[in-house]
């Protein structure tokens, strides 16, 4: 597709499961950026990939969360043993690369944790 | 911490132009201000970006002072559709450790009729 494309648009789950969330990146960009937002809050960074790689996980909030990128396209977020406080939107966003922009956002992974 | 200061809300009437104002004193010579919308329950979208000069895209209008301390954007003729928090954020075009953007909270723009 044109844009970004994040999935599932909306996930409800239990505390303590497991989730995971995906993200297409624009064809050809090879920056990747995960964001996190919180209900009446802004945006929090939480990891990019350059390529397959990231260089800095220190956004993420905490050892539950990882993240990876395979064939320099299609990345996933994934949460351990979910808390409440993670009920959040998780945002996806996509640049030609690191020090190109602008970046380029999908629509979001609405997360509610039960 | 966002490097951006904006009023948390402004009213515009349809067809009207909406000018947003954003300060940025502390600017550095190689950051760039990037300007993007979030409707509700859409994700930030990309309005326009500028280092000196003025620009001007399909979307909208950047202009930017001499001494670079702060800007506008300049939605010429705003619709209903324009209503969203719109966010100025200064960043370099090199990615530095991690290249991501720094969101403040925004200006709250209610286009009405």
């Amino acid at each position: 597709g044109a844009g970004v494309s994040q999935s599932p648009s909306n996930k409800v789950t239990e505390k303590g499961k497991d989730v995971e969330l995906r993200c297409d990146p624009i064809s050809g960009h090879t920056a990747l950026y995960w964001y996190r937002q919180s209900l009446g809050q802004g945006l929090e960074f939480l990891i990019y990939f350059q390529g397959n790689s990231a260089p800095d996980k220190s956004g993420l909030p905490s050892d539950r969360f990882s993240a990876e990128r395979t064939g320099g396209s299609v990345s996933t977020l994934t949460i351990q043993r979910t808390q409440q406080e993670d009920s959040a939107v998780y945002l996806c966003a996509s640049s030609l690369s690191v020090t190109a922009q602008p970046q380029h956002f999908g629509d979001g992974t609405r997360l509610s944790i039960l | 911490d966002a490097k951006t200061t904006q009023p948390p809300s402004m009213d515009c009437a349809e067809g009207r132009a909406a000018n947003l104002p954003c300060n940025h004193s502390t600017i550095s010579g190689n950051e760039y201000v990037y300007w993007y919308r979030q409707i509700h329950s859409q994700g930030p979208q990309y309005i326009i970006h500028g280092l000196k000069n003025n620009e001007t895209n399909e979307m909208a209008s950047l202009i930017i002072t001499e001494d670079r301390k702060s800007s506008t954007l300049i939605l010429p003729h705003a619709t209903l559709r324009d209503t969203a928090v719109y966010y100025c954020i200064v960043r370099e075009n090199y990615g530095g450790s991690q290249g991501n953007l720094i969101f403040g909270k925004g200006t709250k723009l209610s286009v009405k009729p």
